[in-house]
């Protein structure tokens, strides 16, 4: 299939070993906030989210940090698998979901064996 | 969580042609949109899709090239009109679903346009 995510930051990391990936958001009025996981050939699959009156979130192997005064979103990965291979997508929105999201950059993250 | 489907998969289409590219949802939905990702690049948001009105474009991106139809609560038709090289790209078609906030995507359209 297509990949997507040739020309993006690329974070290599050791199987087993955790995996932190940054975001730095654009807009100080959001107040929800997704990682994504898009695999080479699919749409982005929904990891976990967190909202701005929280700063961590956790759900099984990862865990989302917010930072709100300097913007700043992170994702970790715990004891990262070769299936975790993937590009990463922070993305934000205001109105808690009642409007589209935002995408970040993105993050190629290249798990090595 | 929903299921999105989109059809076709993927296209290679000649310039100056158009394409349409459905999206259908398996559950109740609130929003749905359809963004572009051009190859090594992020999400850009082209529209929202309204049901029954026309749909509220983004900066850049107009109705007469990116037609877009949302007859009923769960499907969406979004048209690359007159198409040029420069359109090649994926098209995803994403959605909110009724009481939920997370907003999930389609697999994806692979458009080539040659």
């Amino acid at each position: 299939g297509e990949s997507v995510g040739l020309h993006l930051p690329t974070l290599s990391v050791q199987e087993g070993d955790n995996s932190i990936i940054n975001c730095a958001y654009s807009n100080s009025a959001s107040d929800y906030f997704i990682w994504y996981k898009q695999e080479s050939g699919k749409g982005p699959q929904f990891i976990i989210d967190i909202r701005s009156n929280m700063d961590k979130r956790q759900g099984q192997r990862v865990t989302v940090l917010l930072n709100k005064t300097v913007k700043h979103l992170s994702l970790q990965i715990a004891a990262t698998q070769p299936g975790d291979s993937a590009v990463y997508f922070c993305a934000e929105n205001i109105n808690s979901g009642n409007t589209p999201l935002v995408f970040g950059k993105g993050t190629r993250l290249s798990v090595i064996a | 969580s929903a299921v999105i489907s989109q059809k076709p998969s993927r296209d290679i289409c000649q310039r100056g042609t158009s394409l349409t590219i459905q999206c259908q949802v398996d559950s109740q939905v609130t929003m749905m949109f359809w963004y572009r990702q051009q190859p090594g690049q992020s999400l850009t948001l082209i529209a929202t899709a309204n049901q029954g009105s026309e749909a509220t474009y983004e900066s850049g991106f107009v109705i007469d090239k990116f037609p877009i139809s949302r007859p009923n609560l769960t499907f969406s038709t979004l048209t690359v009109s007159n198409m040029s090289p420069e359109d090649s790209s994926i098209y995803l078609c994403s959605a909110i679903l009724a009481g939920a906030a997370e907003q999930y995507f389609g697999p994806g359209t692979r458009l080539t346009v040659t």
